[in-house]
């Protein structure tokens, strides 16, 4: 069985703050795929990363940048100097052979 | 950069109608997915499709849910009877075969009134 776990529910902070989005991940599977998405208002699932269990070559893209230790099993997510543009729910998710497992997500609001 | 298309984005039904929502996979995936997420829920796995048949399906999937794939281009989720509680996103996802790619398309709004 697969399961996701994030956390922090909501998270609050003020512009130009950085934060991390915390995820722990369960999996039985040897080879698998990690995912965030962002998910703003509107409410479609925008990707942003996807990572294979053999590469745990941390991740920098802009602002953003993914930690992943596999002795952990954890993938967190960290947003530098934060925008009010960031404001979203933020969903880690896990793909075994098949299905992706979502975990519950984190809303995230950056406050100006 | 491919995409995963759904069609509408917003349907409104009423209770006790049928609904089907519409998906365009990405041409060269195989595997074929439905995932619902009720309003400030995580987003749950209803049902995964490969070679015209139901390779996986969860407990939500019960038999007022269908699924189908009619002309080679198309995905299609049918819900018989609609309810409140059917209310919610609903994605279509594609994969390559394995554990390729994987997209979400983004999503069709239905509400149940």
């Amino acid at each position: 069985a697969q399961k996701v776990t994030q956390a922090q529910t909501e998270i609050s902070v003020v512009e130009k703050e950085d934060v991390t989005l915390d995820c722990v991940y369960e999996t039985r599977d040897t080879t698998y795929y990690l995912f965030w998405y962002k998910q703003p208002p509107s409410g479609e699932l925008v990707f942003l990363i996807r990572r294979n269990s053999f590469d745990e070559q941390n991740e920098i893209s802009g602002r953003y940048s993914w930690n992943f230790q596999k002795s952990t099993s954890s993938f967190n997510f960290t947003i530098t100097a934060s925008q009010v543009v960031d404001s979203a729910v933020y969903f880690c998710a896990l793909r075994g052979y098949q299905k992706v497992t979502f975990g519950i997500g984190t809303k995230l609001q950056v406050i100006p | 950069e491919p995409e995963v298309t759904q069609t509408p984005s917003h349907q409104v039904t009423q209770m006790g109608q049928e609904v089907i929502l519409r998906c365009v996979p990405i041409s060269n995936h195989l595997y074929f997915y439905w995932y619902r997420q009720i309003l400030g829920q995580k987003v749950e796995f209803l049902v995964s499709f490969y070679n015209n048949e139901i390779s996986e399906k969860s407990e939500i999937f019960d038999d007022q849910f269908s699924v189908e794939r009619p002309d080679g281009s198309n995905f299609t989720l049918k819900i018989r009877s609609t309810k409140l509680e059917d209310s919610a996103m609903y994605f279509c996802a594609s994969s390559e075969i394995g554990q390729g790619l994987y997209t979400f398309g983004s999503g069709t709004r239905l509400t149940v009134v």
